[in-house]
């Protein structure tokens, strides 16, 4: 069984440039939730995906936008890169079952934005 | 407001040793969550624990366990006989499925934990 993945691993953009990154969830989960993680920092949660639409939306401005696919894996696009864009981008699958959930987010290994 | 604090930003023991690792969170609500990640040098979050705030029961698994209490807010993570490949960022986090988070997981910083041969 296929844990959560994702791609690219890395990527290296410059200033003002548009980015998409890709995640598959883990089999049997139908929530998606995209996390920015900054050097030395923890996980900043960016947005929820359930049924092909944003359920939830953390302090991202609209510079970071996303969609889920009817196979629920999910795209996170990310425009007018800024220097304060490179991070880690971490995706984390969930089952729901259309409720908010507290159940346990598994995550991929993650993408490393590098913004130049 | 929803809030994680892991005090200890590095942590270095030799093999062995016991180590506990800090976690205070702060929220308003009754029902909340809350989890253990451990993120090794590949860079993907493992999941550890979930606790609800209902259950203040300590709980150990192998080598691992944890000691939840609502009195202190806080919910702290010890190793026993810490080996090599413990070696990681742990991160606490906080979820609250009715509150401002609604579901998803409010971070601490991490502890980075170094176990010497």
């Amino acid at each position: 069984d296929a844990g959560v993945t994702q791609s690219p691993t890395h990527l290296i953009k410059t200033r003002g440039q548009q980015v998409t990154l890709r995640c598959s969830p883990k089999s049997g989960h139908d929530t998606v939730s995209w996390y920015q993680q900054a050097l030395g920092q923890g996980p900043q949660f960016i947005f929820q995906y359930y049924e092909e639409e944003e359920r939830q939306r953390g302090n991202f401005p609209d510079r970071f936008s996303g969609h889920q696919f009817p196979n629920y894996s999910s795209e996170l696009n990310v425009n007018a890169l800024l220097l304060g864009d490179s991070a880690l981008y971490l995706c984390a699958s969930s089952y729901s079952g259309g409720r908010i959930s507290y159940n346990e987010q598994f995550f991929g290994p993650g993408t490393r934005l590098t913004v130049l | 407001a929803q809030k994680v604090t892991q005090a200890q930003t590095e942590i270095s023991v030799v093999e062995k040793e016991d180590v506990t690792l800090d976690c205070v969170y702060e929220t308003r609500d009754t029902t909340y969550y809350l989890f253990w990640y451990k993120q090794p040098p590949s860079g993907e979050l493992v999941f550890l624990i979930r606790r609800n705030s209902f259950d203040e029961q300590n709980e150990i698994s192998g080598r691992y366990s944890w000691n939840f209490q609502k009195s202190t807010s806080s919910f702290n993570f010890t190793i026993t006989a810490s080996q090599v490949v413990d070696s990681a960022v742990y991160f606490c986090a906080l979820s609250d499925p009715y509150g401002g988070s609604q579901g998803n997981l409010i971070f601490g910083k991490g502890t980075k934990l170094s176990v010497k041969p």
